[in-house]
């Protein structure tokens, strides 16, 4: 079955940017439509970004400006970059599948990648 | 930006009925889009449970169950178990701004 694991760096400076990349594996990665959401004690799951596998792109109103999603078809990988990170940055960040078909309303994520833990601090 | 609204606890004894309310508006659930349930254990990721209002994934028991009325959403677990302990969160579709995706805040179910 499809499995997701991100990447990346564990610590990033203030307002420098933070990139991750998410590696899909057993599955069809074209086809799909892939995103990014981040976890914090204090705002819960935070929804950040999509890709289609044909560039389509939407985000977070809450973030846009500060992020892209891109994907590279050829390595079944799509990454994420946040620029101008501060601590409210910090999270833990998860790549997952979106699920529903094209429909936005009916779209939900599975399955999602383990996790990792990104903390912006000097 | 519009939000989700779930208790942040609720707790039950093993065996017994419990439910987790999310409550939206009208640019989310309210508007009939659909609403999605995920299971957290901590330490973990979430776990789809619930999609598209009341439908169960393959392998999740059908002790656990959803159900949507107005700008409401309901999660039902019955026949409670230890193993139930964990965060569970809401999802849905919002139509304001650009359109986003977005959670409830996540309930702690206790088990006692």
């Amino acid at each position: 079955q499809v499995q997701l694991q991100e990447s990346g760096p564990g610590l990033v400076n203030p307002s420098e940017t933070l990139s991750l990349t998410c590696t899909v594996s057993g599955g069809s990665f074209s086809n799909s439509y892939w995103t990014w959401i981040r976890q914090t004690p204090q705002k819960g799951l935070e929804w950040i970004g999509y890709m289609s596998y044909s560039g389509d792109t939407n985000y977070n109103p809450s973030l846009m400006g500060r992020v892209t999603v891109s994907i590279d078809t050829s390595k079944s990988q799509f990454s994420l970059r946040l620029k101008s990170v501060t601590a409210a940055d910090t999270a833990v960040y998860y790549c997952a599948r979106i699920l529903g078909g094209s429909a936005w309303r009916r779209n939900y994520f599975d399955p999602w990648g383990q996790g990792t833990l990104v903390t912006v601090s000097s | 930006q519009s939000v989700l609204t779930q208790p942040p606890s609720v707790s039950g004894a093993p065996g017994q009925r419990v439910t987790i309310s999310c409550t939206g508006g009208s640019s989310n659930i309210g508007a009939n889009y659909d609403v999605h349930w995920y299971q957290q254990v901590p330490g973990t990721a979430p776990k789809l449970l619930i999609y598209g209002d009341n439908n169960r994934p393959s392998g999740v028991p059908d002790r656990f169950s959803g159900s949507k009325s107005g700008a409401s959403a309901s999660l039902a677990i019955t026949g409670l178990q230890a193993e139930d302990e964990a965060d569970y969160y809401c999802q849905s579709y919002d139509s304001s701004l650009n359109g986003y995706w977005l959670f409830g805040g996540g309930t702690k179910l206790t088990v006692l």
